[in-house]
């Protein structure tokens, strides 16, 4: 069955770097998530995208954030200068479609910012 | 503006026993709705999803669940919990009349079901 993919599992980076978490959707799906998830509390919506660009983004999504399709089939996530507080779960998620409404979930990267 | 509430953020149970976790939305429209299962250091898997079709939806593992619109709920049950249904169990909505596409989720804080022998 297809399904997303995600890189790194896991990262530790130390305050003020980037990061850039990696994401390959599942093929001929056009619409793509990121959500996260901070230790013990529930998953939030952070930005979709569709068409190259941005169609929704939630207030934590701020100018240290970005996202990028680089090259057809990647889906990245950009934080510029990382924070304490940037510590969570990040999944990505893609849905076409042929997916009946269904959004599919990778199986996260978790950031731990030192 | 929609939201998702799950009541207990914890709930244990019996191998054998039954297994209710509770949810319930709010929506200006009728929802999409969707039960997720998170095992421990993984991901979100889907168990099932309400989109307007049949009020009694079936999913994965033996779950099911019965959109009541009048109770604007949507509770995930299984006649019979296994050790293996351990897990942290997320209701969430969207919104289908989103003009955009394909809309986000608004996930609930989730609820941990603990079995125990």
């Amino acid at each position: 069955e297809p399904e997303v993919t995600q890189t790194p599992s896991h990262q530790v980076t130390q305050m003020g770097q980037e990061v850039i978490l990696r994401c390959v959707p599942i093929s001929n799906h056009l619409y793509f998530y990121w959500y996260r998830q901070i230790l013990g509390q529930k998953v939030e919506f952070l930005v979709s995208f569709y068409n190259n660009e941005i169609s929704e983004k939630s207030e934590i999504f701020d100018d240290q954030f970005s996202v990028e399709r680089p090259d057809g089939s990647n889906f990245t996530l950009k934080i510029r200068s990382t924070k304490l507080e940037d510590s969570a779960m990040y999944f990505c998620a893609s849905t076409g479609q042929l997916s009946g409404n269904t959004i599919y979930f990778g199986e996260g990267s978790w950031l731990t910012v030192v | 503006a929609q939201s998702v509430t799950q009541l207990g953020s914890h709930v244990s149970v019996s191998e054998g026993a039954l297994v209710l976790l509770r949810c319930n939305y709010s929506s200006s429209v009728p929802p999409y709705l969707f039960w997720y299962v998170q095992y421990p250091n993984q991901g979100l898997q889907l168990l099932l999803k309400y989109t307007s079709a049949a009020t009694l939806v079936k999913g994965i593992n033996g779950f099911e669940a019965e959109f009541k619109k009048s109770e604007t709920s949507f509770h995930l049950t299984k006649p019979s919990a296994h050790m293996s249904d351990a897990a942290e169990y997320f209701c969430a909505v969207s919104d289908p009349m989103f003009s955009g596409g394909y809309n986000k989720l608004i996930f609930g804080a989730g609820t941990r079901l603990a079995v125990h022998p």
